[in-house]
């Protein structure tokens, strides 16, 4: 079972450029979120789904784009890149848009220089 | 502002004993749950206390929810070097699906 999984797991980037980070899920779960995490701040949320073609606003959307075309995945577009965004970011899928519990994928860590 | 707020950030302790871990939230909730995230690694789920739930066991784990307090605790009873890590509780507003996490406490646990 392959769960959530992330791609890349490392990436640098220089300021200005732009790159998506992937996300895939296999346990065909309706809701996918995407969280970043920086020291002290614990884990903010970016952007969520709730099911293909549904996208929504989190914590911290700013600079950030996202789109579901499938139920499988939700990637993270980062359009122009900013020292700020240097974080880890995890993805991270549950069965559905209630309560359950969620599944995190392994992260990817960003460095933006 | 963020929905779930823990404490203490950072805990120390010997192996064999018991760490207590506190978190409290803001609006009225449906359930909390308890996450645990090993260094470098996603979190994985521990624990769900439902809002109707007073007290939840799993194994070495105990967690309480006071819904008049807006507060949750975890409780690791005859904590082993394993359980380094660290620990966030996460909650959200009842109308959503939404999941916002606390800031975390980390707890060493020393052999």
């Amino acid at each position: 079972n392959a769960g959530v999984t992330q791609t890349p797991k490392f990436q640098v980037l220089k300021t200005g450029q732009s790159m998506t980070l992937q996300c895939a899920q296999d346990m065909n779960h309706e809701y996918m979120s995407w969280y970043r995490q920086d020291p002290g701040m614990g884990l903010r949320l970016i952007h969520y789904s709730v099911g293909a073609g549904i996208t929504d606003q989190g914590e911290v959307p700013n600079g950030y784009n996202v789109s579901r075309s499938t139920t499988e995945d939700f990637p993270l577009r980062l359009l122009s890149a900013a020292p700020s965004q240097t974080s880890v970011y995890f993805c991270a899928s549950k069965e559905g848009t209630g309560w359950e519990k969620l599944f995190f994928g392994s992260g990817t860590q960003l460095s933006v220089l | 502002s963020q929905q779930g707020e823990e404490d203490p950030q950072a805990l120390s302790i010997q192996e064999g004993e018991n760490a207590t871990m506190n978190c409290s939230y803001k609006t009225s909730i449906n359930n909390l749950q308890w996450y645990r995230q090993n260094s470098g690694r996603g979190l994985v789920h521990l624990i769900l206390i439902r809002s109707n739930e007073r007290e939840k066991h799993s194994g070495r784990l105990r967690v309480t929810l006071d819904t008049s307090k807006k507060s949750s605790s975890l409780l690791i009873t005859a904590s082993r070097a394993a359980d380094t890590a660290s620990y966030f509780c996460a909650t959200g507003p009842s109308n959503t699906g939404k999941l916002i996490f606390g800031q975390g406490t980390t707890l060493q646990v020393k052999p």
